[in-house]
């Protein structure tokens, strides 16, 4: 079966860190990038931060920018969130999603998240 | 502010015919990046329910359809049913800044 799964999730105090997991399993980990997007209760949906399969390149939503840090592992089919100075704003379900990348006909690129994990709740509070 | 529109909710009664609208702009819908809808149905994770022209994932009815035109799509649910009642949000990518993808704000829809 292909999925992911997310984990790492938990109650922290603002300033404090955490470090998200997410492991795929049923696919070439390898051969897809790979993004984060959180839900606010009650919200809607926010991409976070997206890696390339090689990890070469990657790209972050900007209140999360030089605070949080995407990386990945291939060798253990596994993809991080590590987030530092965390914020009472950041209190969300973190998903992690592997990008359907395709060309159009005008060779656009797309990305399109065709699978997706359970989440990962963290949240930020004193 | 979500940077794609959509409206916060429609409803339907079983077997009508509804649209939820996504609004963009020149840097992403106008400027030719696919618009792809997922539907997030209560306390589950989102799920991919089409992408680009009217591709359909496996398992996907093709009551669901969409269309585009200029800086908008459309999600069309036809034969509406009372599994369909979920928050469907559409998403796309913006070139106003390097890397990033965006989502609407979300639409509830309720079977009446």
């Amino acid at each position: 079966e292909v999925q992911v799964v997310e984990s790492g999730g938990g109650l922290v105090q603002p300033g404090g860190f955490l470090r998200l997991s997410c492991v795929a399993s049923g696919f070439t980990f390898s051969s897809y990038e790979m993004t984060w997007v959180r839900q606010a209760p009650g919200k809607g949906l926010d991409w976070v931060s997206y890696i390339s399969s090689s990890g070469s390149t990657i790209y972050y939503t900007d209140s999360v920018k030089g605070r949080f840090t995407i990386s990945r592992d291939n060798a253990k089919n596994s993809l991080y969130l590590q987030m530092n100075s965390l914020r009472a704003e950041d209190t969300a379900v973190y998903y992690c999603a592997r990008a359907y990348v395709y060309y159009d006909s005008s060779g656009l690129k797309n990305d399109a998240f065709d699978i997706w994990g359970q989440g990962t709740m963290v949240t930020v509070s004193s | 502010q979500s940077v794609l529109t959509q409206p916060p909710s429609v409803s339907g009664a079983p077997g009508q015919r509804v649209t939820i609208s996504c609004t963009g702009s020149s840097s992403n819908i106008g400027a030719g990046y696919d618009v792809h809808w997922y539907q997030q149905l209560p306390g589950k994770a989102p799920k991919l329910l089409i992408y680009g022209n009217s591709n359909r994932p496996s398992g996907v009815p093709d009551r669901f359809s969409v269309s585009k035109s200029g800086t908008s799509a459309s999600l069309a649910i036809t034969g509406l049913q009372a599994e369909d009642e979920a928050d469907y949000y559409c998403q796309s990518y913006d070139t106003s800044l390097s890397g990033s993808w965006v989502f609407g704000g979300g639409t509830k829809l309720t079977v009446l």
